[in-house]
Order: C-alpha cells, then sequence, then structure tokens
C-alpha cells in the first residue's frame, strides 16, 4: 500500500539559518511527490512538485526539494528559513498509474522559525 | 486561477444530525476529493468523485455519503453526526497535476 512518512512533528530553526522538513514516500512503481503548506485556519497550499526530469524541484517561496529514488525520500528544504515561514507542512504522494490522482498525505510537520 | 469554495468556515452540530458540506469549483474539473484533517494523521481521504453521479470511498468512508449531481458541486454529508467525525474538512478539486484545496471546514460536533 502507498504511504508516506513525515519523521518529524515538529522542526525548529533560527530565522536566517537552513531548513530541512524530511519525507519519504512507498509506492508501487514511479511515484508523484508533492508539498503543500498549510498556516493557521487555511486550506492547503502548493508550494512545488516532482513529476519527471530534474531530481532538484524549486517551488514557491524560496522553498526546493530533492526527489531521490534510491533512498525514496523528497525532502523539502530552504537556504534561509524566515519566521513567515512557519507553518504545518505536508507531503504527499500520487502512484503515477493512480486513476483520478488520490493523494496519500503525510502525517505533516510543524515547522517554527525563531527570530 | 481555480477556486475551490467551501460553504462554511466553521460549523458547530449536535450529535444525530445531519450535516451537510458543500465545495463548489468553478473550472469543470472532473475529479474532486474530500479529506479530513486530524493531528498527527496528516489528511486521509473520505470520498471521491471522478465525474457527475459517480463516487468512489476512500480510506475512512464510515459514517459518511457523498453526493454529485453537477460537475461543479460535491456535497459530504454526514448521516448522523457523532462527536469522533469533530475535525477539520478539505475539499479538493483536481486537473491533471494541479490540486487546488478549498479553505476548509471546521465542524465541531457536540
Amino acid at each position: 500500500a502507498q504511504s508516506v512518512a513525515q519523521p518529524e512533528d515538529q522542526v525548529n530553526v533560527a530565522e536566517g539559518n537552513p531548513l530541512t522538513v524530511k519525507c519519504t514516500y512507498s509506492v508501487s512503481g514511479n511515484p508523484y511527490l508533492f508539498w503543500y503548506v498549510q498556516y493557521p485556519n487555511r486550506g492547503l497550499q502548493f508550494l512545488l512538485k516532482y513529476i519527471t526530469g530534474d531530481n532538484l524541484v524549486k517551488g514557491s517561496y524560496g522553498f526546493e526539494a530533492e526527489f531521490n529514488k534510491s533512498q525514496t525520500s523528497f525532502h523539502l528544504k530552504k537556504p534561509s528559513a524566515l519566521v513567515s515561514d512557519s507553518a504545518l507542512y505536508f507531503c504527499a504522494v500520487r502512484e503515477r498509474e493512480n486513476q483520478g490522482g488520490k493523494l496519500i498525505f503525510g502525517q505533516g510537520t510543524e515547522l517554527s522559525v525563531k527570530p | 486561477d481555480v477556486k475551490v469554495t467551501q460553504s462554511s468556515r466553521y460549523l458547530v452540530k449536535r450529535t444525530g444530525e445531519k450535516v451537510f458540506l458543500e465545495c463548489v469549483q468553478d473550472m469543470d474539473h472532473e475529479n474532486m476529493f474530500w479529506y479530513r484533517q486530524d493531528p498527527g494523521l496528516g489528511l486521509r481521504l473520505i470520498y471521491f468523485s471522478y465525474d457527475v453521479k459517480m463516487k468512489e470511498k476512500g480510506d475512512i468512508p464510515e459514517g459518511y455519503s457523498v453526493s454529485r449531481e453537477k460537475k461543479e458541486r460535491f456535497s459530504l454529508i454526514l448521516e448522523s453526526a457523532s462527536t469522533n467525525q469533530t475535525s477539520m474538512y478539505l475539499c479538493a478539486s483536481v486537473t491533471g497535476y494541479g490540486y487546488t484545496f478549498g479553505s476548509g471546514t471546521r465542524l465541531t460536533v457536540v
């Protein structure tokens, strides 16, 4: 069965430091991978996706993620964190052959960036 | 941009009530989804629909049903609300690789 794991419930970083939010996945076949962000009392906002091609994907607000097929990982990164990046982050996967585009989400990681 | 509108941001209902959560999208997308979000569990798929009058169960359909009479509207129905259905409910509309989520409905069942 497909699954997504975000091993850290919370990540704390200081403003200006690099940040990493981890994600690993399990699917049969090749995946489509996504990162979403959720600010308090809001819906999910799209950050970036990996479909095919270059393993390093750049997205919104300076975020990027690297697809690593051998480690089945898709970690979210940013070189220099901002206080405004504090939010809840979700990794999601969809099987390429999955009709209709069901997304399977990880548990979410709360990112806290302190001044 | 695609817009997905959920009719209520906050709802408080009593145990046993029949509850309707509405979701409307404005881009003629065929695929729509209902998820519930709970702390530590992420988003879990309740039901989805590929087209009008079509529906498929997701991972946690128990206690829920859906209705899709028109392509733009996908309704989630709690037949008899229970306290364990207190949650944040998110609707999504999909085309290709693009998923657009509504702002969510926070439902409290008392």
